[in-house]
């Protein structure tokens, strides 16, 4: 149990587009769900953490107009990229728990190279 | 905040040896704390977690960690490895307040298993 998918894991896109990836937590319903930004060799940095139903909370220093999250349900959370540009190209990862002081479930990642 | 320091950046090590990954944290309250392992391309993985009880905790794929509260460490370790453990390897911590979990992530190890 606690499977959480990503999709697309890849994608390709040019320069001014907007590129959307999902989040679903696949067996259980997630009361919170995360989203990390990795560059290559480097940690996980937290963006930010969403509700079900409610705004988002950023972490300080993302863009939240450049990086939209929608978390429409209890199994899924949304993250577009708006107007993508080549300093965008990262490692972009979900994670979602149960509820408070649970742990967090990770999804596979989506590479995301803006051209 | 909290703040997390994994000594190491890289750790080559000879199959069937043993290994000992570093991390130290820093916070200014009672924490809880992570280890998790990250395959190429792939999204991370839970070793094991300490949240309370006894200092030693044991995860999955033959990997431990001891909690030590006046050292602020929580050092992972492998009595034997395997070519499979090559990956990295991130230490995080959380701290105990309620809601949202957010974990602080280290920097990484790069566990490379030698034959």
């Amino acid at each position: 149990g606690a499977v959480v998918s990503q999709h697309p894991s890849w994608v390709i896109c040019k320069s001014g587009t907007s590129v959307k990836i999902e989040c679903r937590s696949l067996d259980f319903q997630a009361t919170t769900m995360f989203w990390y930004r990795q560059f290559p060799k480097q940690s996980l940095m937290l963006m930010a953490t969403s509700n079900e139903g409610s705004k988002a909370t950023y972490e300080q220093g993302v863009e939240k107009d450049k990086f939209l999250i929608n978390h429409a349900s209890l199994t899924l959370s949304t993250l577009t990229v708006t107007s993508a540009h080549p300093e965008d190209s990262s490692f972009y990862i979900c994670s979602a728990d149960r509820g408070p002081l649970e742990t967090q479930y990770f999804g596979p990642g989506t590479r995301l190279l803006v051209l | 905040a909290q703040s997390v320091t994994q000594l190491d950046s890289q750790v080559p090590v000879f199959e069937e040896a043993p290994v000992e990954l570093r991390c130290n944290y820093s916070s200014s309250v009672s924490v809880y704390l992570f280890w998790y392992v990250q395959y190429p391309n792939q999204g991370l993985q839970l070793l094991l977690k300490y949240l309370s009880g006894s200092t030693l905790v044991k995860g999955i794929n033959g990997f431990e960690a001891e909690f030590n509260k006046s050292q602020t460490s929580f050092h992972l370790r492998k009595p034997s490895v395997h070519i499979s453990d090559t990956a990295e390897y991130f230490c995080a911590v959380s701290d105990l307040g309620q809601g949202a979990q957010k974990l602080v992530f280290g920097q990484g190890t790069r566990l490379t298993i030698n034959p």
